[in-house]
Parts: structure tokens; C-alpha cells; sequence
């Protein structure tokens, strides 16, 4: 069965500097999707990223952007110029392609993190 | 376009007691979930749906039913509430579980059983 890992359960950034978040996952299988979740404090889950395993190009999305080495199965997100608005839980997930029972997210358990003023 | 909904926002419970969560969307997305959320456990899923009629336990399942009678609904029902089940609860949908596709979630439900 695949397994998302988030090694670190929280993170502290200062406001504008960059921060990483890491993410490992295990999977026998060649073609999946992983996600990044942001969880405000309001509770309400938002896609940050995502990235398809056959692009072997980084998914980027303005200030975020993620590192992904499918060989070492990580999959780590890169948090640009931070905001305060930026502090979080931070979810990495994981989705294989083939549907059905196995089609569902897989999560890890979340790096929550602090950005300082 | 509402999007995912789900109510009551908050709710306390009495051991023992029953009742549903309610979780519907607009989107006609096939396939719809509800997870559970713990500190420190991430999110874990109860129950999923790839469509209306078919519903399939998730990785903690015990304790709750699902049904699907439309592809707008996914009411999620606690049998007999107990403590264990205090928690965050997520309805989720997408177009469907085979790819890239975005699933989007609900504002969660604070249940707490006492």
C-alpha cells in the first residue's frame, strides 16, 4: 500500500524569506499524481500544487513551486518570498492513476507552519 | 456554484446518539468522499464513492454508514456516537479518483461526542 511521510511536524519562517517543506512517499507504481494541501486556520482545504509523475519537469505556481524526484520519491514544496498569510497546516498527498478503490488521496500527516513578521 | 457543502458546522453529540451529516455538491463530480481529522493523523478517509449507488469503505470505517442516491448527496450517519468519533469531518468530491483532477473540499464539521 502506497504511504505519504511529512517528517516534519512543524516549520517556522521568517516573512519574505523561503522555506521547504519535505515530503517522501512509497509506491511501486509508475504513473500517479501528488498533491500539496493548504489548511488555513479557517479549516477549509485548498490546492496549493499538484504534479504528475510522467512531467519530469517542477510544477510551479507563482511563489510556490515544488522539487520532485521521482527516484528518490520526494516530493518537496518550495515556499517563495513568504507571507503571513502563508501559515498553515501543509498537506502532501498522493493519488495513483488507475481508479477504483485504489483512486483515493492518500495524506500524510501535515507540517504546520508558522511565518514570523 | 456552491461548490461542496456540508451541515451543521458544529455539533455536540451524547454518547450513544445517532445522527447525519449532510454533504452535497453542485458540480456533478462521480466521485465523493468523507474523511476524519485527528491532530497529528492528517486526514484519513471513512467511506468514498465513485458514483451514485456504489459506495466503498475507506481505511476507518467502523462506526459510520454512507449512501449515494444521488450525485449531489453523500450523507455520511454515525450509528451510536462515542468519544472516539470527536473530530473534524471532511466531505470531499471530484470529477473522478483516476487522475490529476482536483478534489475539493467541504468547511468540515466539528463533531464532539461527550
Amino acid at each position: 500500500a502506497q504511504t505519504v511521510t511529512q517528517s516534519q511536524p512543524e516549520m517556522s519562517v521568517q516573512e519574505a524569506e523561503t522555506v521547504t517543506l519535505s515530503c517522501t512517499y512509497d509506491t511501486s507504481e509508475s504513473d500517479y499524481y501528488l498533491f500539496w494541501y493548504k489548511q488555513p486556520p479557517s479549516r477549509q482545504m485548498i490546492l496549493v500544487i499538484r504534479q504528475e509523475a510522467y512531467k519530469q519537469q517542477n510544477a510551479t505556481e507563482n511563489r510556490f513551486s515544488v522539487n520532485f524526484q521521482k527516484a528518490a520519491k520526494s516530493f518537496s514544496l518550495k515556499i517563495s518570498d513568504s507571507q503571513l498569510g502563508d501559515a498553515a497546516m501543509y498537506f502532501c498527498a498522493y493519488r495513483t492513476s488507475y481508479g477504483g478503490s485504489q483512486g483515493n488521496l492518500i495524506f500524510g500527516k501535515g507540517t504546520k507552519l508558522s511565518v514570523k513578521p | 456554484n456552491a461548490g461542496v457543502t456540508q451541515t451543521p458546522k458544529f455539533q455536540v453529540l451524547k454518547t450513544g446518539q445517532s445522527m447525519t451529516l449532510q454533504c452535497a455538491q453542485d458540480m456533478n463530480h462521480e466521485y465523493m468522499s468523507w474523511y476524519r481529522q485527528d491532530p497529528g493523523m492528517g486526514l484519513r478517509l471513512i467511506h468514498y464513492s465513485v458514483g451514485a449507488g456504489i459506495t466503498d469503505q475507506g481505511e476507518v470505517p467502523n462506526g459510520y454508514n454512507v449512501s449515494r442516491s444521488t450525485t449531489e448527496d453523500f450523507p455520511l450517519r454515525l450509528l451510536s456516537a462515542a468519544p472516539s468519533q470527536t473530530s473534524v469531518y471532511f466531505c470531499a468530491s471530484s470529477r473522478n479518483n483516476r487522475g490529476g483532477y482536483e478534489q475539493y473540499f467541504g468547511p468540515g464539521t466539528r463533531l464532539t461526542v461527550t
